[in-house]
């Protein structure tokens, strides 16, 4: 079955750039578009990037998303971090018609 | 403004059923891909399921861990999205979300494929 792996936990200062990885087990991550979504403590998830590097309206343009064919993997980078990004991140993707998410990582802003 | 809104969570033993719903306003509900998805305690998202909308073909799909127990439903009268959860164990205790894209396929609208998420309900199976 297809999975997606992302590093348990990350942290970086405030002002800093942080990039989350998603490594895809087989095939191409590539085939599929990847999502990412964002969950604070006690909240819903909510999208931060969709079809690999959109973003929704109302998402800072902080948030970025991008595709490594070579790696097989997926990536979300945080520039410019505020305290307010510190919070769970979920990459997403398909294995056909199933619904795949990554493990999750913490973002520790710090 | 999208709104999701899930109701009909609680404590229920285990083996017994559960219906959630969940109330959608701000798009076009009937052409809206319908998603539910979950979480344990402590524990990251999980995929439960999916549902298309009537007009490319109102097909559903399940994992794995919920296919012969779980059932997606829709009521595009209602605007409502139903989960029913039958023979429930231990393990399917969590937060029940559901997700919404209200453009399948749409470049200009979509924003993927749960772009929108309702706020959650426990449920709980419990003796």
């Amino acid at each position: 079955n297809f999975m997606l792996t992302q590093p348990h936990s990350v942290s970086e200062s405030p002002g800093k750039t942080v990039t989350i990885s998603c490594t895809g087990s087989s095939g191409s991550i590539a085939s599929n578009f990847v999502q990412w979504y964002q969950q604070r403590p006690g909240s819903a998830p909510t999208t931060v990037i969709y079809d690999d590097n959109r973003r929704p309206s109302g998402v800072p343009d902080r948030f970025s998303g991008s595709i490594d064919s070579s790696s097989n993997s997926a990536s979300l980078t945080i520039s410019g971090l505020k305290t307010e990004d510190e919070a769970d991140y979920y990459c997403q993707s398909f294995d056909g018609n199933n619904v795949i998410f990554g493990g999750g990582t913490t973002l520790t802003v710090l | 403004e999208v709104q999701l809104v899930e109701s009909g969570g609680g404590l229920v033993k285990p083996g017994g059923s559960l219906r959630l719903s969940c109330a959608a306003s701000g798009f076009t509900f009937s052409n809206a891909w319908m998603s539910w998805a979950r979480q344990a305690p402590g524990k990251g998202l999980e995929w439960v399921g999916r549902i298309k909308s009537k007009s490319d073909g109102g097909t559903t799909n399940h994992a794995a861990p919920v296919k012969d127990r779980f059932s997606i439903s829709r009521d595009d009268s209602r605007n409502t999205l139903y989960l029913q959860m039958n023979s429930l164990k231990i393990e399917d205790t969590a937060v029940y979300y559901c997700a919404a894209d209200p453009a399948p396929g749409n470049y200009y609208d979509s924003q993927g494929p749960m772009g929108y998420w309702g706020q959650g309900i426990l449920v709980t199976v419990s003796s």
